[in-house]
């Protein structure tokens, strides 16, 4: 069973409005870390922000928003004010602490966003 | 500036030709990762070190070899590369949170 699932393959958004990129994981593990990466098309792949499973509020980086669900077990991106620079593949990873490789991050397939001007 | 390094960036090599690919972190980083990265497969770990002198394998192992004799480095050696290891390869090393920060990647064409 897939630990990660992105289900949106892409995504289209109108530049300067916000757009909620989906993320579910599933673990049976209470200590998880959530992560979101951004890989243009240039190919290099950037970490944007992070999610403890205890963190009991949302996180935020800037114009980067994690709407975390824990009952839900959901974890999406919230871009807001897009810009034509946010056109690329968003993954989602999870990072399961009790593991035994506990730093290995279980990766999603990825949601390809445009841009639109 | 805190970065890993990947080099080279593109290699087109043949098959049975041995090739190393190399990484180096500049954060003092303990855990470091290779990943090779596939349209439709997403990004799949090969290999892993928790500090020096201490690797395993990941997912997708075959094929590949790795050492860990200093904390910075972490190469990534393909002694007789075939076709399907042509793909896009990340290093990467992880902060005490989990984060991993990636090298530019390396593009490998075996043929």
């Amino acid at each position: 069973a897939q630990k990660i699932t992105q289900t949106q393959p892409g995504m289209f958004v109108q530049e300067k409005e916000a757009v909620t990129l989906d993320c579910t994981y599933d673990t049976s593990d209470q200590s998880y870390g959530l992560f979101w990466y951004k890989q243009p098309s240039s190919g290099e792949m950037i970490f944007l922000i992070y999610q403890g499973s205890y963190d009991e509020q949302n996180a935020t980086e800037g114009r980067y928003s994690l709407n975390f669900q824990k009952a839900r077990k959901s974890a999406n991106l919230v871009i807001s004010a897009s810009q034509l620079g946010d056109s690329a593949m968003y993954f989602c990873a999870m990072r399961e602490i009790s593991a035994g490789n506990n730093r290995k991050l279980i990766w999603g397939l990825g949601t390809s966003l445009a841009v639109n001007p | 500036e805190a970065q890993v390094t990947q080099n080279p960036r593109y290699l087109i090599t043949v098959t049975g030709k041995k090739l190393t690919v190399t990484c180096s972190q500049n954060m003092n980083h303990e855990y470091m990762s290779w990943y090779r990265q596939d349209p439709g497969l997403g990004l799949r770990q090969i290999y892993y070190s928790m500090n020096v002198e201490v690797t395993d394998k990941g997912d997708v192992p075959e094929g590949y070899k790795v050492s860990r004799k200093e904390k910075r480095n972490f190469p990534l050696i393909l002694e007789s590369p075939s076709p399907n290891q042509t793909s896009l390869y990340f290093c990467a090393s992880s902060a005490p949170r989990g984060e991993q920060y990636f090298g530019p990647g390396t593009r490998l064409t075996v043929t």
